[in-house]
């Protein structure tokens, strides 16, 4: 039973570059999350997709686009690399009422 | 104030000792809480949902105080294993989105 899988679980990019992350789950939820974690800031949402087909705007999606290209799949895109999008990134799923699951985590340097 | 706060510690205990920590919410609307764990550098995962009555699981007994918006969690004989950062989460009430605490880091010291 893998849960949720995310990738890459490291990647380095320069200022300006694009890259997509990418996130699966196995449990049949219906709704996907991209959270990102920064030193004394916590967990914040970037966006989230409460079913199949909706991406709606978290805390901080200024720089990010998202898919939810199918129940299983939800990518998260960086465009334009910025040197403040340095974090670790989650990827997490839920049913209703029962809180995440995360995957693994990528960890994500812009230079 | 922020949606949910938790003090960030460090919380040092000897092996054995018993530790509390205590989590407040500003949405009197939330209707589901829970404690996640996260080791360094790894996700957070699950530790146990908090119920209205209360609930015990195993060393771990989480409580919910609607009335002054928090929720405690106290672990009882300490291992060294427990140390890591607990994150208490709060759902928006009406929305499928949780809120996060900053953390709480314990530390159990040998």
């Amino acid at each position: 039973n893998a849960g949720v899988t995310q990738t890459p679980k490291f990647q380095v990019l320069k200022t300006g570059q694009s890259m997509t992350l990418q996130c699966a789950q196995d449990m049949n939820h219906n709704s996907m999350y991209w959270y990102r974690q920064d030193p004394g800031m916590g967990l914040r949402l970037i966006y989230y997709s409460a079913s199949e087909g909706t991406t709606d705007k978290g805390e901080v999606p200024n720089g990010y686009n998202v898919s939810r290209l199918n129940k299983r799949e939800f990518s998260l895109r960086l465009e334009s690399a910025a040197p403040s999008q340095t974090s670790v990134y989650f990827c997490a799923s839920s049913t209703a009422n029962y809180g995440y699951t995360f995957g693994s985590g990528t960890r994500l340097t812009v230079v | 104030r922020k949606e949910v706060e938790q003090d960030p510690g460090p919380f040092n205990v000897p092996e054995g000792a018993t530790v509390a920590f205590n989590c407040t919410y500003s949405n009197s609307a939330s209707q589901s809480f829970f404690w996640y764990r996260q080791d360094c550098r790894k996700e957070p995962k699950l530790l146990m949902s908090v119920y209205s009555s209360g609930n015990e699981d195993g060393r771990f007994t989480a409580q919910l105080n609607r009335a002054s918006q928090y929720i405690s969690l106290l672990i009882r004989d300490s291992k060294l294993s427990d140390s890591a950062t607990y994150l208490c989460v709060v759902n928006g009430a009406g929305t499928y989105k949780y809120i996060f605490g900053t953390g709480t880091r314990l530390k159990v010291l040998a």
